[in-house]
């Protein structure tokens, strides 16, 4: 299983951007990669997934340079709602299931 | 709207005691998994299932069992509850494992406490 490191935690202001860098050295071919979010006492929700270069929809874009060994989920002009753990997993191949790390705490303040 | 539902937000449990948290998912995915979340730790899978009557371990499988008897449900048990087994339980859905369709659609979450 691919293991991902991100940082713990991240301090922004409302109306900046804020960038999330989760590395996963060991990234496998036919591994996707996966961003999700959670509000406290509720469960995650899907953000964002990608394979490579860049993806981007309503809420974030996620940034996958070509050796996939990194990736980077940008939220732009964050607000105080913005506030939560985000998550970044590495979806392996065959019957195994999605590892959770620990996350990055974002804390948004005015 | 994909929903998966959890029998109990609270619970509260004496040691030694059998406990059953139950999972239903209306989207008829394949795949269904139990987690539970502790401050600093983040989510830890405990098994998950790949389809009705099939189970895997996940990261901490001991102390726990699960069921799949029908493909909208999985139960997970706790023969014997402890302590340390107090915890955020969350149970997830996703269509499949692979790819761009593994999105894993959670509960809102049982809140177990062991005394």
């Amino acid at each position: 299983l691919a293991k991902t490191t991100q940082p713990i935690s991240m301090d922004s202001y409302e109306g900046q951007e804020v960038n999330i860098t989760c590395s996963h050295n060991n990234i496998a071919t036919n591994d996707y990669i996966t961003w999700y979010q959670q509000f406290p006492s509720q469960g995650p929700r899907f953000i964002i997934q990608g394979y490579k270069t860049k993806v981007t929809n309503e809420v974030a874009s996620l940034f996958i340079p070509a050796d996939r060994k990194s990736s980077t989920l940008s939220l732009p002009r964050v607000s105080l709602s913005d506030t939560a753990v985000y998550y970044c997993l590495v979806a392996p191949g065959g019957r195994r299931a999605l590892t959770f790390g620990s996350g990055t705490r974002l804390q948004v303040q005015p | 709207d994909v929903k998966v539902t959890q029998s109990s937000r609270y619970l509260v449990k004496r040691t030694g005691e059998k406990v059953f948290l139950e999972c239903v998912q209306d989207m008829d995915h394949e795949n269904m998994f139990w987690y539970r979340q502790d401050p600093g730790l983040g989510l830890r899978l405990i098994y998950f299932s790949y389809d009705v009557k099939m189970k895997e371990k996940g990261d901490i499988p001991e102390g726990y069992s699960v069921s799949r008897e029908k493909k909208e449900r999985f139960s997970l048990i706790l023969e014997s509850a402890s302590t340390n087994q107090t915890s955020m339980y969350l149970c997830a859905s996703s269509l499949t494992l692979l790819g761009k369709e593994a999105e894993q659609y959670f509960g809102p979450g049982t809140r177990l406490t062991v005394t």
